[in-house]
């Protein structure tokens, strides 16, 4: 149980254009969904938090207008990267909070971003 | 604003050996949820050991067990009979009791010798 998906692994694009990930709670339902992004060698940071059915909690630094969360139903949740930038390359990973669960984070397997 | 410090980079470990990894964390929660979770080469976060902080039992999974000192704010891993599959990052992380974001440690890399 508690697994996660994310859609897709790799993606590589062209500057400029936009791109979305998709983050599934698979067995459970999710009334958090976490974005981090992971640069090599790296921990993780957290971009935001949403929560279904609002508007996400973004972290310091991390530009709403660019990184669009949307978190339609308690087993989806999308990160679209807008005007993606080869500075935008990178892991980025989802995770899920389970609703009345153990309190625990449980992570997606990752995308990995290119942007060219 | 809570943090939490993994002093070992790295660290090797013979195959069958023990290894313990360092986690230290700052707080003034009373109330609050440590865990380790384990990134092999594929990137796949997974949980190793959750503990909670009102419970002064160390948690225990199988080969894997905590020593939670919470007066000292450390939670240290130890990994019994390490085999090559533990080969990897391992992220200690904090959640408080109000609230489910994750703070991480800086990660340690383990590597296990055959």
């Amino acid at each position: 149980g508690a697994v996660v998906s994310q859609h897709p692994s790799r993606v590589i694009c062209k500057s400029g254009t936009s791109v979305k990930i998709e983050c599934r709670s698979l067995d459970f339902q999710a009334t958090t969904m976490f974005w981090y992004r992971q640069f090599p060698k790296k921990s993780l940071m957290l971009m935001a938090t949403s929560n279904e059915g609002s508007k996400a909690t973004y972290e310091q630094g991390v530009e709403k207008d660019k990184f669009l969360i949307n978190h339609a139903s308690l087993t989806l949740s999308t990160l679209t990267v807008t005007s993606a930038h080869p500075e935008d390359s990178s892991f980025y990973i989802c995770s899920a909070s389970q609703r009345g669960g153990l309190e625990t984070q449980y992570f997606g397997p990752g995308t990995r971003l290119l942007v060219l | 604003a809570q943090t939490v410090t993994q002093s070992q980079p790295e660290m090797s470990v013979q195959e069958a050996e023990t290894v313990t990894l360092s986690c230290t964390y700052d707080t003034s929660e009373s109330d609050y949820y440590l865990f380790w979770y384990k990134q092999p080469p594929s990137r796949q976060m997974i949980l190793v050991i959750r503990q909670e902080a009102y419970k002064q039992q160390n948690a225990t999974e199988n080969r894997f067990s905590v020593n939670f000192q919470k007066a000292a704010k450390s939670f240290s891993l130890k990994i019994s009979d390490s085999q090559l599959g533990d080969a990897a990052m391992y992220f200690c992380a904090y959640r408080p009791n109000a609230g489910n974001m994750l703070t991480f440690g800086g990660g340690t890399r383990l590597m296990v010798k055959p």
